[in-house]
């Protein structure tokens, strides 16, 4: 079966660090984008930024709204991306999705559950 | 950026009915257009790929539709498993955007 594993829920304070995890199987890991997408509460999808994890090379694109702002990043020996915040504001509370974008549809076809970030004092 | 309007931001509809759900983006993204439903708590569901090509296992009383900068969702027969949050989404060019979203309830 086909999946996206996201970590579990987060609690943090402002300031503080964060890194969430997105584990695929039951495909070829590497031969598929993996794309971040934000949802604020009571909001709409926002995509973040998408990893192409190829054999040769990985190569990461940012949405403007989001470059600088979060890193993404990827272990392709354990076919697990990350998004990670190097200092947590109370405006990321949020709940983050991991999708699977498979180059023939253009689209994100598998969803991880998504992660829910809470960031307060 | 690609701004991504969808119309209208909520509808009330009863089963049975046929219902329609535009998106319309701000320049011409070819046929680049996906649809997706999300439930409440629940991650997004891909419906329709590129315009109008359903994705495996969605009824197909699902369709999609249009080319440039104007599409629609139709759903021919609303089922009570179809009330949910439905949005569009363009993947001609990064940053890809989606629509608000159109919350369809009983």
């Amino acid at each position: 079966e086909v999946q996206l594993v996201q970590s579990g829920a987060e609690v943090k304070k402002p300031g503080e660090s964060l890194k969430i995890s997105c584990k695929g199987s039951g495909y070829n890991f590497r031969s598929v984008r993996i794309a971040w997408v934000r949802q604020m509460p009571g909001k709409g999808l926002e995509w973040m930024g998408v990893f192409y994890p190829d054999d040769s090379d990985s190569d990461i694109t940012y949405s403007p709204s989001f470059q600088g702002q979060v890193t993404i990043s990827a272990d392709n020996s354990i076919t697990t991306a990350y998004l990670q915040w190097d200092s947590l504001q109370a405006s990321d509370t949020a709940t983050y999705y991991c999708a699977r974008m498979e180059t023939r549809r253009d689209a994100f076809d598998i969803w991880g559950p998504g992660t829910m970030v809470t960031v307060s004092s | 950026d690609i701004q991504m309007t969808q119309s209208p931001s909520s509808l009330s509809a009863s089963v049975g009915d046929r219902v329609t759900i535009t998106c319309r983006a701000s320049q011409t993204i070819s046929t680049y257009l996906n649809w997706y439903q999300q439930k409440p708590g629940k991650a997004p569901k891909l419906l329709i790929y590129a315009r109008s090509t359903l994705e495996g296992g969605v009824p197909s009383r699902f369709s999609g539709s249009g080319f440039g900068t104007d599409f629609t969702l139709s759903i021919s027969s609303l089922q009570p498993e179809d009330f949910a949050t439905y949005y569009c989404q363009q993947t001609y060019t990064t940053p890809w955007t989606f629509g608000q979203g159109t919350k369809v309830e009983i």
